[in-house]
């Protein structure tokens, strides 16, 4: 069965420091993987998607393999950077299933 | 303004009443969600539609219902059956073949009162 797992529920960093926020799957195929952030009072929207290998607002996302990892990394956390933020792995583009998600805190 | 519309945002019932959720999008999707959005359990998939008059169950889909009579409509059924009703609900829609990026509804609450 398909399985999305975020350890953490909460992250809290102060402004400047490096982020990591991890996300580990496990199911079989490959995988199209997202990464999806809830601001307060926003929709939850599209943070980055591995298959573009973009960097969005400072965020990167790596997808290994080996360890069926997609952790979301940023170098110097803001303060605007603080939100929900959820892993999304889809075993196929037409159904998405979502990481419990982790709240990231970024203190000034 | 094109988007993702759902409604009532707020919503009270009493335990045994049925209550639909309304979910209207604009933006000429063919694939629609609905998820359940509760603390510490992330979103977890109830029921999803890849085109009109088809659906498929999601992973907590017991005590719901929906339909896809539209393609731009996909109401939520919750059901005097579902045993705790209280959550967020969070509706969604992309394109069909898209590579995977989902819009997302503002969400409806529902308090069982």
């Amino acid at each position: 069965a398909q399985r999305v797992t975020q350890p953490e529920k909460l992250l809290s960093v102060f402004k400047g420091a490096p982020v990591e926020l991890k996300c580990n799957y496990s199911y079989s195929g490959s995988p199209e993987l997202f990464w999806y952030v809830q601001y307060s009072r926003q929709r939850l929207q599209l943070l980055l998607r591995h298959i573009s290998r973009e960097s969005i607002k400072g965020f990167t996302a790596d997808l290994n393999k080996g360890e069926t990892s997609f952790h979301l990394k940023k170098p110097f956390a803001q303060e605007e950077d603080s939100a929900m933020y959820y892993c999304a792995p889809g075993l196929s583009t037409d159904k998405l299933i979502f990481g419990t998600g982790t709240r990231l805190q970024v203190f000034p | 303004d094109g988007g993702i519309t759902q409604s009532p945002k707020y919503l009270f019932r009493k335990e045994g009443q049925n209550v639909t959720l309304s979910c209207e999008q604009n933006l000429n999707h063919d694939a629609m969600y609905w998820y359940r959005q509760d603390p510490g359990q992330g979103l977890r998939l109830i029921y999803y539609s890849q085109i009109v008059n088809d659906f498929q169950k999601g992973d907590i889909a017991e005590g719901y219902s929906v339909s896809r009579e539209k393609k731009e409509s996909f109401p939520l059924t919750v059901t005097s059956a579902q045993k705790n009703p209280t959550a967020f609900y969070l509706c969604a829609s992309k394109l069909q073949g898209n590579t995977g990026e989902l819009f997302f509804g503002e969400g409806s609450r529902l308090t069982v009162l």
